[in-house]
Formats: C-alpha cells, sequence, structure tokens
C-alpha cells in the first residue's frame, strides 16, 4: 500500500454532468499529478500541481481542472463529461516531482452513459 | 513530444520461462527511465528506476537496460511465476518535462501454471 488514497473508487455520470475526484497524498508529499488512462492504452498526463500552484499540463481541454490544498490533497474536477471521459484516473504524489519517490493511488474508475 | 512503443502488446508464456519486454522511445534526452507493473483495476507499482547516467538496474529477478543512443529499454524476468501476471508499463521523463511521465501502452503478461 502506497499511502496514496483517491475517492471514490467507481462512479457512473451522465453526459454533460460534472465530476469531482480526490486525492489524499502520501505523508510529506508536495507534488501531485494526475493521470487518465483509457481502457487497454497507458495513462496520458493531464497536470502537476507543486504547493498549490499547477506547473504543467498535458494536453487536456480547460474542462479539465485541479486544486491542491494546504494540506497537499488534491481534487480533478471534469465539466460538461463527454463519453470519452470514461477512464481510469489515477493520482500520483511525490517530493519535489521527483520519480524516484513517486507513489500511485489505485485509481477512480469513471463510466459516462 | 516523446512517443514511448512497447512490443509485444501481450505475452503469454508458461512458468518457469523468461521474460523480455521491449521498450522504445524517441527523444534521448531522458532524464530518467522507470518499469511499472499494474495489476487489473488496480494502480501502479514502480518496478525499477533507470537514471539517464546508468545502463541498467537490478531487482531480484528483474533486470531492466537502457540504451539511449538507440532509444530502447528492456525489461527481463527471470523464472517466471504465476504471480507476474500483470501488464508492464514503460515509463520515461525527458529534461524538458519534469514530473510529467510519458508512458507506453503497456505489455500484458500472462504466465501459465
Amino acid at each position: 500500500e502506497t499511502g496514496v488514497t483517491q475517492s471514490p473508487t467507481h462512479l457512473i455520470k451522465t453526459r454533460g454532468q460534472q465530476v469531482t475526484l480526490r486525492c489524499s497524498s502520501q505523508s510529506g508529499h508536495n507534488t501531485v499529478s494526475w493521470y487518465q488512462q483509457a481502457l487497454g492504452q497507458g495513462p496520458q498526463f493531464i497536470f502537476q500541481y507543486y504547493r498549490e500552484e499547477e506547473n504543467g499540463r498535458g494536453n487536456f481541454p480547460p474542462r479539465f481542472s485541479g486544486l491542491q490544498f494546504p494540506n497537499y490533497s488534491s481534487e480533478l474536477n471534469v465539466n460538461a463529461l463527454e463519453l470519452d471521459d470514461s477512464a481510469l484516473y489515477l493520482c500520483a504524489s511525490s517530493q519535489n516531482g521527483d520519480p524516484g519517490e513517486l507513489f500511485f493511488g489505485e485509481g477512480s474508475r469513471l463510466t459516462v452513459l | 513530444k516523446q512517443e514511448v512503443t512497447q512490443i509485444p502488446a501481450a505475452l503469454s508464456v508458461p512458468e518457469g520461462e523468461n521474460l523480455v519486454l521491449n521498450c522504445s522511445f524517441t527523444d534521448s534526452a531522458i532524464y530518467n527511465l522507470q518499469w511499472f507493473r499494474q495489476d487489473p483495476g488496480k494502480g501502479l507499482t514502480s518496478l525499477l528506476l533507470i537514471q539517464s547516467s546508468q545502463r541498467e538496474q537490478t531487482s531480484g529477478r528483474l533486470n531492466a537496460s537502457l540504451d539511449k543512443s538507440s532509444g530502447r529499454s528492456t525489461l527481463y524476468i527471470a523464472a517466471s511465476q504465476p504471480g507476474d501476471s500483470a501488464t508492464y508499463l514503460c515509463v520515461s521523463m525527458t529534461t524538458d518535462s519534469w514530473g510529467k511521465l510519458q508512458f507506453g501502452a503497456g505489455t500484458q503478461v500472462v504466465v501459465t501454471p
């Protein structure tokens, strides 16, 4: 167990709705990144937060947004859900983005109908 | 933009055989390369991390090599066991994208008893 926890583990939404996914980082980690993993594919980088500021973003539209809180927990918000947003959303935490100290949560499985 | 490709996409071997998983990447300016394991419906577990200055890393039955000049990494798993059944992901971090991981699509491995 990595110490990174995500909630909810599974959820179902309909097109056009909004969703909020949550991530609690490993203790002492100040950096969190979010990834989208569609079925049968590798994870795709969405964005990264370092000390409450976004400091890197992948090729995702603005309807994907995030927050990092003073305790370094994080949220991923997706507005105007589309069918293609159905995926496993993974959160990873690290200290200062160090890949040698990167721990993933087990993910939130989102299904959009 | 870094492209990471893994071949084969799926592999089935009898228990005891050695596994060879291949990964290629297009941008040799990598900071590091990692191999992760993903069990069905689960998050990711880091197996081996090779820094840019290294040529290989070993952990138990696992050995990973890195050849930046040819843009290749290989993961060897000796004497495979049914518990090795999982999807293995090759992941790079380039020098211009600290904290942002580029994933391959993975190789799904099944080890039959």
